[in-house]
């Protein structure tokens, strides 16, 4: 199986500022890593695909990257409706396998 | 506007079984892939089963292989998790999903969830 490492597993940060959640995949996945946002008691939210493309309709301040098996997820200038848990998931192999997961709160 | 309403879930004994379902709307289901999902409670997002587009194929996670079927019925536009042999770690917050045009392993639509748990 693909083992997604993510990290921080929380963090801490003011309005407007810029916060990168990262990713490692245990094996070459390409760009096959997709983030998700869940906000608290809700359902998963897909936010990027294919490492960085935006979903339609999701903010432009988010953003993803990716630098051989690091994938990253930008949030500038983070505002209060993004207290949420965001998770990578890896979907070149069965079976699909999701990062622990980052809880962002706002200081 | 796509809706994915669950429901079923509730409390089972272990080895018991229990059904969820699924039922979409706004969207081409018959030909849409879909998955299960769940999360146990404080934990991350663990991938059950689904199809892999309108056919027949279907895969699952090695952690319910063979306890668990899905399947849908497209005259009813709804997907199902049979789940029986339930054990106490399957215990969770169960998500259906749809797969996203870009590839059925990506999800851009999802229920509400349902609670499942598991205790004698």
């Amino acid at each position: 199986d693909v083992q997604m490492t993510q990290s921080p597993s929380s963090l801490s940060a003011s309005v407007g500022d810029r916060v990168t959640i990262t990713c490692r995949a245990s094996q070459d996945i390409g760009k096959f890593l997709n983030w998700y946002q869940q906000r608290p008691g809700k359902a998963p939210r897909l936010l990027i695909y294919g490492a960085s493309t935006l979903e339609i309709g999701v903010p432009s301040r988010f953003s993803g990257g990716t630098s051989g098996t690091n994938f990253t997820l930008t949030i500038s200038n983070l505002q209060p409706e993004d207290v949420a848990a965001y998770f990578c998931q890896q979907h070149l192999n069965l079976p699909l396998t999701f990062g622990g997961g980052t809880k962002v709160e706002i200081k | 506007e796509v809706h994915l309403l669950q429901s079923g879930g509730g409390l089972e004994k272990p080895g018991g079984s229990l059904r969820l379902s699924c039922a979409a709307s706004g969207f081409s289901f018959s030909t849409s892939a879909m998955n299960w999902f769940r999360q146990a409670p404080g934990r991350g997002l663990e991938w059950v089963a689904g199809f892999s587009g309108g056919g027949p194929t279907t895969f699952y996670a090695d952690s319910v292989k063979g306890r668990f079927t899905i399947s849908r019925d497209n005259s009813k536009n709804t997907f199902y998790l049979q789940m029986s042999s339930l054990r106490a770690e399957d215990a969770a917050v169960y998500y259906c999903a749809k797969s996203h045009f870009s590839g059925w392993r990506v999800f851009d639509y999802w229920g509400q969830g349902t609670l499942v748990t598991v205790s004698s």
